[in-house]
């Protein structure tokens, strides 16, 4: 079965410009949920999607977006590039009908540096 | 004061040490309790899943919750260099039974096992 697949693996951008990072879950999972990864705050919720409606939201800047198409696979976009935003950026794969034992599939994640 | 708070380590011990990993939480909310192991250049995998107070083993790993002490650990026995990663401590608050949840993470304590 093939895992969660991030693309692009790495990225430069230049302060000011948006970026579109993509991630393709599991077949068969329809809840894929981001998350930012820094040395500075470790691992944080950015959203969750769910059938292509975000279901759940962290605490970040309205920069900070993402959508889902019908095939699950889930976008994220960050506009107005800034310095703090170079991160690794995440998502991870879950049925999204079960509870919170049901494990969550990561992808190996979008490093992204802005510049 | 973060909601979850890790030791970040670095953490060095000889090859068949055992190992304790922790982590506290200040938010009594949180029910679940979930530790992950990222390797270096990949996403998070889940290694152990809690609910309650108490023990849970799963080969050389056992996982204990102490609610009130809002506290958790990690022990890994009889250490093997291929357990070289960083771990990372991570919580969920009231699960509304819809299949939604966020996770709460630690930073990470990197571990280094010597062979």
């Amino acid at each position: 079965k093939a895992g969660v697949t991030q693309t692009p693996r790495y990225l430069i951008k230049t302060r000011g410009q948006q970026v579109t990072l993509s991630c393709s879950p599991i077949s068969g999972h329809r809840s894929v949920s981001w998350y930012q990864q820094t040395p500075g705050q470790g691992l944080q919720f950015l959203f969750e999607y769910f059938s292509e409606t975000q279901r759940n939201k962290g605490n970040f800047p309205g920069r900070f977006s993402g959508r889902q198409f019908s095939n699950s696979r889930s976008e994220m976009n960050v506009s107005t590039l800034e310095l703090g935003d170079s991160a690794l950026y995440l998502c991870a794969s879950s049925l999204g009908d079960r509870g919170p034992g049901t494990e969550a599939f990561f992808g190996q994640g979008t490093r992204l540096t802005v510049v | 004061q973060k909601e979850v708070e890790q030791d970040p380590g670095p953490l060095s011990v000889p090859e068949g040490a055992i190992v304790s990993l922790n982590c506290t939480y200040s938010n009594s909310a949180f029910q679940y309790f979930m530790w992950y192991r990222q390797y270096s250049r990949k996403g998070p995998e889940l290694l152990m899943y809690t609910y309650s107070s108490g023990n849970k083993e799963d080969g050389r790993f056992t996982a204990q919750v102490d609610k009130s002490s809002k506290y958790i650990s990690l022990f890994i026995r009889d250490s093997q260099p291929s357990d070289s990663a960083t771990y990372l401590c991570a919580m969920i608050s009231a699960y509304s039974g819809a299949g939604s949840y966020q996770l709460t993470f630690g930073k990470g304590t990197k571990l280094s096992v010597i062979p």
